[in-house]
C-alpha cells in the first residue's frame, strides 16, 4: 500500500534561513509524489511533484524538493524562508492504480518562519 | 477560470441530521474526489467519481454517499451526522486521462460543525 510519513509536526526557522520539511514514502511501483501547502481556512495548493527523471524538482514560490530513492525520501526545501511561507505543508503519494486518482496524504508539518 | 468551487463555506448541523455539500470542478476536469480533513490531520480520501459513478471508496461508512452530474459537478451527502463528522470537507478535481502524474486541484473546502 502507498503511504507517506512526515516525522515533524512543526518546523521553526528564521526568515532568510534555509528550510527543510521532511517526507518519507512507502510505495509499490513508481512513486508519484506531491507537495501541497495549506493556509488557514483554505484548501490545498499544489507546490510541486516528482514523476521521474531529475531528483531535484523545482516548484512554485521558490520551493524545491529532493527525491532520494535509496532513503525513500522526498524532502521539501527552500534556500531562503519568508514569513509568508508560514503554513501547513502536506506530502502526498498517488495510488498505484492508474485508473484512480487517489492521493494518500501525510499528517502535515506546520512551518513557522519568524522575522 | 474559477478553479474548483465548493458550497457552502460553513455549515452547522446537529447530531442525526443530514447534510449535502456541493462541488464544481475546474474547467476541463472530469474526475471529482472528496476528502475529509479532521482538525490537525491530513486529508483522508472518502470517494471518487468519474462518469457519474463512484469508482473508488475509502474507509468511510455508507452514511457517506455522493453523486456526480453530467456537467461533472458533484455532491457529498452525509446522513445521521455524528459529532466525529465535524471536519473540513475538501473537493478535488482532475483529468483522469492526464495520467498518474496529474496533480489534483483542491477547492477551499466546506467547514462542517456537528453539535
Amino acid at each position: 500500500a502507498q503511504s507517506v510519513a512526515q516525522p515533524e509536526d512543526q518546523v521553526n526557522v528564521a526568515e532568510g534561513n534555509p528550510l527543510t520539511v521532511k517526507c518519507t514514502y512507502s510505495v509499490s511501483g513508481n512513486p508519484y509524489l506531491f507537495w501541497y501547502v495549506q493556509y488557514p481556512n483554505r484548501g490545498l495548493q499544489f507546490l510541486l511533484k516528482y514523476i521521474t527523471g531529475d531528483n531535484l524538482v523545482k516548484g512554485s514560490y521558490g520551493f524545491e524538493a529532493e527525491f532520494n530513492k535509496s532513503q525513500t525520501s522526498f524532502h521539501l526545501k527552500k534556500p531562503s524562508a519568508l514569513v509568508s511561507d508560514s503554513a501547513l505543508y502536506f506530502c502526498a503519494v498517488r495510488d498505484i492504480d492508474p485508473n484512480f486518482n487517489k492521493f494518500y496524504f501525510g499528517s502535515g508539518t506546520k512551518l513557522n518562519v519568524k522575522p | 477560470d474559477a478553479g474548483v468551487t465548493q458550497s457552502p463555506t460553513h455549515l452547522i448541523k446537529t447530531r442525526g441530521q443530514q447534510v449535502t455539500l456541493r462541488c464544481s470542478p475546474k474547467s476541463g476536469h472530469d474526475t471529482v474526489s472528496w476528502y475529509q480533513q479532521a482538525l490537525g490531520q491530513g486529508p483522508q480520501f472518502i470517494f471518487q467519481y468519474y462518469e457519474e459513478e463512484e469508482r473508488q471508496r475509502g474507509n468511510f461508512p455508507d452514511r457517506f454517499s455522493g453523486h456526480q452530474f453530467p456537467n461533472y459537478s458533484s455532491e457529498l451527502n452525509v446522513n445521521a451526522l455524528l459529532l466525529g463528522d465535524s471536519a473540513l470537507y475538501l473537493c478535488a478535481s482532475s483529468l483522469l486521462a492526464g495520467g498518474p502524474w496529474t496533480e489534483q486541484f483542491f477547492g477551499p473546502g466546506t467547514r462542517l460543525t456537528v453539535l
